[in-house]
C-alpha cells in the first residue's frame, strides 16, 4: 500500500525557536492535511490544503503556524515560535480526491522544551 | 460544532475474548464515520468506515454499524488476538457543512495479552 511518509519522527526544540515538520504526501494525492495530537487528548484537525492553497483551518492554526508545498513533493508544516503547549504528535496526511479516505503517516513527535 | 465520544481506554482483554469499543457522535450534517487504528510506532490506518445509516463497516474481523437514532457507531470483534493491540479512533466526516477534515475520538487503547 502506498505510504505518507513524515520525518523527522521526533524532534527535540527549545521554546522560542522555528520548527519545519515535513510530510512527502502519496504522490498522485491532491488534498493534504495536518493534524495533531497532544498527549492523552484527541486527534485535533490543524490545516487542509489543495490547489497551492488552505482550504479550511483550525482555530488552532493562528499567525503562528504555516504550510507550504514548496516543490510538488514535500507538504511542510513551520511553527515560527514554538510554545510548550505545542508539544504533540503531528500527523500529515492525503487523499486523491475530496470524496475518498485520507492516508496518514506515522507521526512526529514535537517536544518543545 | 461536531464532536465525538470514546470510551476511556486502556481496554485489557485475553485473547479469544469479545470486544466492544464505544463511540458516540454529534453532528451538523449527515456524516460518514470512520474507525481508524494505530499499531504501535505506525500511522493511523483506516480500519473500516460506514457513509449512511444502518450502514456495517467491517475489516479483519471488526465490524460497526452506523445507528443514526442513538448517534452511535460502536465497534466490535467476537475473538481479540494479541496482534490487535493498538489504539483505537472513532472519527466522522460532515460532508453537509462541506468540510471534509476529520473528527477525532481521544482513542481507546486495547491490550490483548495472550
Amino acid at each position: 500500500e502506498p505510504e505518507v511518509t513524515q520525518t523527522p519522527s521526533h524532534q527535540v526544540t527549545q521554546m522560542g525557536q522555528e520548527v519545519i515538520l515535513r510530510c512527502v504526501p502519496i504522490s498522485n494525492h491532491l488534498y493534504f492535511y495536518w493534524y495533531r495530537q497532544i498527549l492523552g487528548q484527541k486527534v485535533e484537525f490543524l490545516v487542509s490544503f489543495y490547489n497551492n492553497e488552505i482550504s479550511e483551518k483550525s482555530e488552532i492554526f493562528d499567525d503562528q503556524f504555516s504550510v507550504e508545498r514548496p516543490d510538488g513533493s514535500n507538504f511542510t508544516l513551520k511553527i515560527r515560535s514554538t510554545k510548550l503547549e505545542d508539544s504533540a504528535m503531528y500527523f500529515c496526511a492525503s487523499k486523491w480526491d475530496k470524496e475518498g479516505r485520507p492516508f496518514f503517516g506515522s507521526g512526529t513527535q514535537l517536544s518543545v522544551l | 460544532g461536531d464532536s465525538v465520544t470514546q470510551m476511556e481506554g486502556p481496554v485489557t482483554l485475553s485473547e479469544e475474548a469479545f470486544l466492544t469499543i464505544n463511540c458516540t457522535y454529534t453532528a451538523t450534517g449527515y456524516p460518514s464515520l470512520f474507525w481508524y487504528v494505530q499499531y504501535p510506532g505506525e500511522g493511523l490506518q483506516l480500519l473500516l468506515k460506514a457513509t449512511k445509516a444502518d450502514d456495517k463497516g467491517s475489516n479483519k474481523g471488526f465490524e460497526a454499524t452506523y445507528r443514526k437514532e442513538t448517534t452511535s457507531f460502536h465497534l466490535e470483534k467476537g475473538s481479540v488476538q494479541v496482534s490487535d493491540s493498538a489504539v483505537y479512533f472513532c472519527a466522522l466526516s460532515d460532508r453537509d457543512t462541506g468540510r471534509r477534515a476529520l473528527t477525532f475520538g481521544s482513542g481507546t487503547r486495547l491490550q490483548v495479552q495472550p
